[in-house]
């Protein structure tokens, strides 16, 4: 069946440090792929996606790329802040009409200290 | 507009009871996804309702939990003679239509004593 498999967490990091959070998947076909964040006290929001094939999602400085060739989906950014700390999960969604339902990775807590 | 909507936030119940989960997805969703997250782990895929199909009910851990839902409104789901393993956050999303962005709600804390 799908998996998602990403980096396991707690990542702690300075104030503009470079982030990388990987993620892998394993699907038959051509899955959408999703980034979602969790802030404290907060509800899980989407964070970027990207639905084929070397798209590039990007918001709030965040970016990822869709790489079929290694079936990977890592999340980046250039110099992160406190504010981004939350736990991070990367998601599939197989996009088969009749199976919309989303995988996730376990999750990764990042810490940004200042 | 407003987002999804879950009631009630918390829930502590002892082990045995029933419990019942409550959903207001966006209006105008057709889709409604429930999923569970327990602590230290991913969120675990339960039940999916997409207008009025038969429900995707693969992710049911058990036939103690159902859920419904009211047209393209309310969702309700029930765990009946509650677990301890049942602890966790139990959270709902809902899209436009399905493949779409799923928005998820704030979640439902259940803690089983």
């Amino acid at each position: 069946g799908d998996s998602v498999t990403q980096m396991e967490g707690p990542v702690t990091l300075s104030e503009e440090a470079f982030l990388t959070i990987n993620c892998t998947y394993t699907a038959t076909g051509y899955p959408s792929l999703f980034w979602y964040v969790q802030y404290p006290g907060e509800g899980l929001q989407l964070l970027l996606k990207a639905t084929k094939a070397d798209d590039k999602g990007s918001n709030k400085g965040f970016e990822a790329t869709y790489r079929k060739e290694t079936t990977s989906f890592h999340l980046e950014k250039g110099s992160v802040q406190v504010s981004d700390s939350a736990v991070y999960f990367c998601a599939l969604n197989p996009a088969d009409f009749g199976n919309e339902k989303l995988t996730f990775g376990t999750g990764t807590r990042l810490t940004i200290i200042p | 507009g407003a987002g999804v909507s879950q009631s009630p936030s918390n829930k502590v119940t002892e082990k045995g009871k029933d419990v019942e989960l409550r959903c207001d997805p966006i209006s105008g969703h057709t889709a409604l996804y429930w999923y569970r997250q327990r602590l230290g782990q991913g969120l675990e895929f339960l039940i999916y309702f997409q207008g009025n199909s038969a429900p995707d009910k693969s992710g049911l851990p058990s036939d103690r939990f159902s859920a419904e839902r009211t047209g393209e409104s309310v969702s309700t789901l029930t765990i009946q003679r509650t677990q301890q393993e049942d602890s966790a956050v139990y959270l709902c999303a809902s899209s436009l239509f399905p493949v779409y962005e799923q928005y998820f709600g704030p979640g439902t804390r259940l803690t089983v004593t």
